[in-house]
């Protein structure tokens, strides 16, 4: 029963691009929902977070958008770095707990 | 100066074996997690703690089995090993805010593999 979902496995960019990551939910007891970046090798970094109450929130090149009635959020990143290039995970946060349920994640690949 | 360190950074070993990963913070949170990512890429919680208690516990077979000396240290001893206790599993931190999403902090994982 997975209750965040990231259907896209992998995404290919070119720099300068946009990039458009997206992430669905099931389960309407979450409160924030955040992105993640992760290198090979290392432990997830968290990026950039929205409250459940917002439908927008940025920072730099980073964008998350919500829309609560799709059950969908999307990262947007422009323009697009070849340092960008990472897997990145969704999460969401059950409602006023520390828990959190990740996507598998997907795969961005940035190139010049 | 790593804020969230696990040792060792591999583990292979052998069905059946007793063996422990050991993890640190040193940004003075509250709260550690420990998380496992399965050859799937689910990265899913185990267990939380806040100031040394246990706080989340999920479907977790008994055989692992956290302990916190303290609220920089949340350690994972697992007994008797089984094949499919392959993963990476990674240990987290995050302050208590109150309420707010806690940005949680992760170390670099340990990738245990059982023979």
């Amino acid at each position: 029963d997975q209750q965040v979902k990231q259907n896209s496995p992998s995404l290919s960019v070119q720099e300068g691009r946009i990039s458009i990551l997206n992430c669905d939910y099931t389960n309407s007891m979450f409160d924030y929902f955040l992105w993640y970046k992760k290198y090979p090798a290392e432990g997830p970094t968290f990026l950039i977070s929205i409250s459940s109450i917002k439908d927008k929130n940025e920072d730099g090149r980073f964008t998350v958008f919500l829309n609560k009635s799709a059950k969908h959020l999307s990262l947007h990143i422009v323009p697009s770095q070849p340092g960008d290039s990472a897997v990145y995970f969704c999460a969401a946060r059950v409602y006023n707990t520390d828990k959190l349920i990740f996507g598998t994640g997907t795969r961005l690949q940035v190139f010049p | 100066d790593t804020a969230v360190s696990q040792t060792p950074k591999y583990l292979v070993t052998q069905m059946g074996n007793d063996k422990s990963i050991k993890c640190e913070q040193n940004l003075g949170h509250d709260t550690m997690y420990w998380y496992k990512q399965d050859s799937k890429k689910f990265l899913k919680i185990m267990f939380s703690y806040n100031n040394k208690e246990l706080i989340i516990n999920e479907t977790v077979p008994n055989r692992f089995s956290p302990k916190s000396p303290d609220k920089a240290h949340l350690n994972l001893h697992i007994n008797s090993l089984e094949l499919g206790d392959s993963a990476v599993y990674f240990c987290a931190s995050s302050q208590d805010s109150g309420g707010f999403a806690d940005t949680q902090y992760f170390g670099p994982g340990t990738r245990l593999t059982v023979l």
